[in-house]
């Protein structure tokens, strides 16, 4: 069945560095891909999406490209900040219901 | 101004007790979920609504029923509420399955 993975549960970074949250799918069908992030006590919000193989998707500093041929969908910024603090899920729909994986949390150092 | 609203957003049961919760939301998405949320833990799909009277169980439906009359109105019962119900549940619509999902503010449940 579907099913996403997210293989880093904690990631804890200095400010000013790079990052990359990991996000591999298994589906069968025409993939769509998410990026959810969740500050603390806040509901999650799409923080970017894409359908489109091998095109960068950018949004508020943070970007990915879904990779068809390696089911993945990795979820990178080249300076992290104190406020990107949150968990970040990555997420897969087959054009029916969403998968969500169990999410990674960033935690930023000054 | 698209939004998902919950009612309450706080509440204190007891074990034994019935627990309604319930979610609107104002942009005529066909699709809602609801998921719940434990500490430091990813969102479990309990139930998913296609639209009115169009639901279907999602991975940990046992213990939860749901209720869709009105396209707008989504209601998240339980029966009989337990000590291990207890988490944060979470709302969301979506106009299918490709698109966004938007969540609603969360309703935390303590269950003694």
């Amino acid at each position: 069945g579907d099913s996403v993975t997210q293989t880093e549960g904690l990631v804890t970074l200095t400010k000013g560095l790079p990052v990359m949250l990991n996000c591999t799918y298994q589906t069968t069908y025409s993939p769509f891909l998410f990026w959810y992030v969740q500050h603390l006590n806040e509901a999650p919000k799409l923080l970017l999406k894409s359908s489109t193989d091998n095109k960068r998707t950018e949004h508020q500093g943070f970007y990915a490209t879904l990779h068809k041929s390696s089911s993945s969908f990795h979820l990178q910024k080249s300076s992290v900040q104190l406020s990107d603090s949150a968990l970040y899920f990555c997420a897969l729909s087959d054009g029916g219901r969403i998968f969500f994986g169990d999410g990674t949390q960033l935690v930023v150092k000054p | 101004d698209m939004k998902v609203t919950q009612m309450p957003r706080y509440l204190i049961k007891r074990m034994g007790e019935n627990v309604l919760l319930e979610c609107g939301q104002d942009m005529s998405h066909e699709t809602m979920y609801w998921y719940r949320q434990d500490p430091g833990l990813g969102l479990q799909l309990i139930y998913i609504s296609y639209d009115v009277d169009s639901n279907s169980e999602g991975d940990i439906p046992k213990g939860y029923r749901v209720s869709r009359k009105k396209r707008e109105h989504f209601s998240l019962i339980l029966d009989s509420a337990k000590t291990n119900q207890t988490s944060v549940y979470f709302c969301a619509s979506s106009s299918g399955g490709k698109d966004t999902q938007y969540f609603g503010p969360g309703t935390r449940l303590l269950v003694l």
